[in-house]
């Protein structure tokens, strides 16, 4: 089956921007995660949605970033007024039901370059 | 203190010899514990699991975990030129841990080159 897809696949925007970046989870995963990579990080996490609810939004930097997933699927997550240090590999995950034994699929991430 | 901890390395090894990753991690309450593997500018790809003490094998791959010591490592056996990419070490949290219940907490990741 399809596994997690991520558009664009890059992106390039200027200081100031506003920006979505789109997730696809896989068919059936209930549980969808955000994280950003930054060279030579680890992914950190950013949100976890349930559903169409955001369980866990502890992640996000500040109020510059917001997620949403209106139809408990596809998911995007928006930065306004971007700054060059968001520049990074934003990355989406999902997991069947979101309990701590379950496996997070990781999308191929969408890259974001501030300018 | 951070909460995962990974020598960044990188860590080289000769082909076909085994590859020792370790990783340590502060919150004593963790349950589960992943190591994903990275190529260059691609995403993580989940390796093994493990949840309980002790040892678990899947083909070349070792995971162990040891709670009392707050440690887990992975080792590769007879390692090949295409294991060459960047371990992660992710943990999930305790749900009572009083911070996030659902995200998995990632080390920075050891850089393996195994030499043909």
């Amino acid at each position: 089956g399809a596994g997690v897809s991520q558009t664009p696949s890059n992106k390039v925007t200027e200081k100031g921007k506003y920006v979505e970046l789109r997730c696809d989870p896989i068919s059936g995963h209930t549980a969808l995660y955000w994280y950003r990579q930054s060279l030579g990080q680890g992914p950190e996490f950013l949100i976890y949605f349930q559903g169409t609810g955001a369980a866990d939004d502890s992640g996000l930097p500040n109020d510059r970033f917001f997620a949403v997933r209106p139809e408990g699927s596809v998911s995007t997550l928006k930065i306004q007024r971007t700054e060059r240090g968001d520049s990074a590999v934003y990355l989406c995950a999902s997991s069947l039901i979101g309990t701590p034994s379950d496996t997070q699929y990781f999308g191929p991430g969408t890259r974001l370059t501030v300018l | 203190q951070k909460e995962v901890e990974q020598n960044s390395g990188p860590l080289s090894v000769p082909e076909g010899a085994i590859a020792s990753l370790n990783c340590t991690y502060s919150d004593r309450g963790s349950q589960s514990f992943f190591w994903y593997r990275q190529y260059s500018g691609k995403s993580p790809e989940l390796i093994m699991f493990i949840y309980s003490n002790g040892d678990k094998e899947d083909g070349r791959f070792t995971a162990q975990l040891n709670k009392a010591s707050q440690y887990v490592s992975l080792l590769i056996r007879d390692s090949q030129p295409s294991d060459s990419a960047t371990y992660l070490c992710a943990v999930f949290p305790w749900r009572n841990s009083g911070g996030s219940n659902y995200k998995l907490t990632f080390g920075k990741g050891t850089l393996l080159t195994v030499n043909p």
